[in-house]
């Protein structure tokens, strides 16, 4: 069974840009998860998306959005750029109706640079 | 905020030697898990610890849950050196918004 897949995987972008990442969750899971991950503040939960709904959200401003398909694969933009932005954006998929309540799989991540 | 303080940042051990890294929660957690990252890698789940005082063990790793779900532990026995990475702890508080928060993680270095 494939892995969770992002793409694309690196990205550099100017600031006041905008940005979109995939994420493919594996065959079967519902839940998805998008994380940022940075040296000065670690691994920050962004936002979850069980069946197309976003179920919750973290402590991020409104540039960052999300959506999920009906086919579970996900999106998520940030608008506006700002170099605080560049980070290791990491999605995570799971059987469960939420992440947090079974196994994650994480996938390779997006790793952005803004300029 | 919730915070989950995560100790120590780094950790060199000689191989055989055990390792242990401590999570401490200022509020009650619903659930703890438990990630391994690689560098240069993913984060990879280890365990969900879900019930007060649990103790969970897979192979050389023992995890531990807190009485009051305040804390939590990974302790590796006789290190090898592919237990190379930075060990994770993210915990959802209890009654919450179900949003998880992380801690900063253990980096473990492991001497030959």
């Amino acid at each position: 069974k494939a892995g969770v897949t992002q793409t694309p995987r690196y990205l550099i972008k100017t600031r006041g840009q905008q940005v979109t990442l995939s994420c493919s969750p594996i065959s079967g899971h519902r839940s998805v998860s998008w994380y940022q991950q940075t040296p000065g503040q670690g691994l920050q939960f962004l936002f979850e998306y069980f069946s197309e709904t976003q179920r919750n959200k973290g402590n991020f401003p409104g540039r960052f959005s999300g959506r999920q398909f009906s086919n579970s694969r996900s999106e998520m933009n940030v608008s506006t750029l700002e170099l605080g932005d560049s980070a290791l954006y990491l999605c995570a998929s799971s059987l469960g109706f939420s992440g947090w309540s079974s196994e994650q799989f994480f996938g390779p991540g997006t790793r952005l640079t803004v300029l | 905020g919730q915070q989950v303080m995560q100790i120590p940042q780094y950790q060199h051990v000689q191989e055989g030697e055990d390792f242990t890294t401590y999570c401490n929660s200022s509020t009650t957690l619903s659930n703890i898990q438990w990630y391994k990252q690689r560098p240069g890698g993913h984060p990879v789940f280890l365990i969900q610890l879900v019930k007060s005082g649990e103790v969970k063990k897979q192979k050389r790793l023992t995890f531990q849950f807190g009485e009051a779900k305040k804390n939590s532990s990974l302790h590796i026995t006789a290190t090898q050196t592919t237990d190379v990475g930075t060990y994770f702890c993210a915990g959802v508080i209890s009654g919450g918004s179900y949003i998880p928060t992380f801690g900063r993680g253990t980096s473990l270095i492991v001497h030959p």
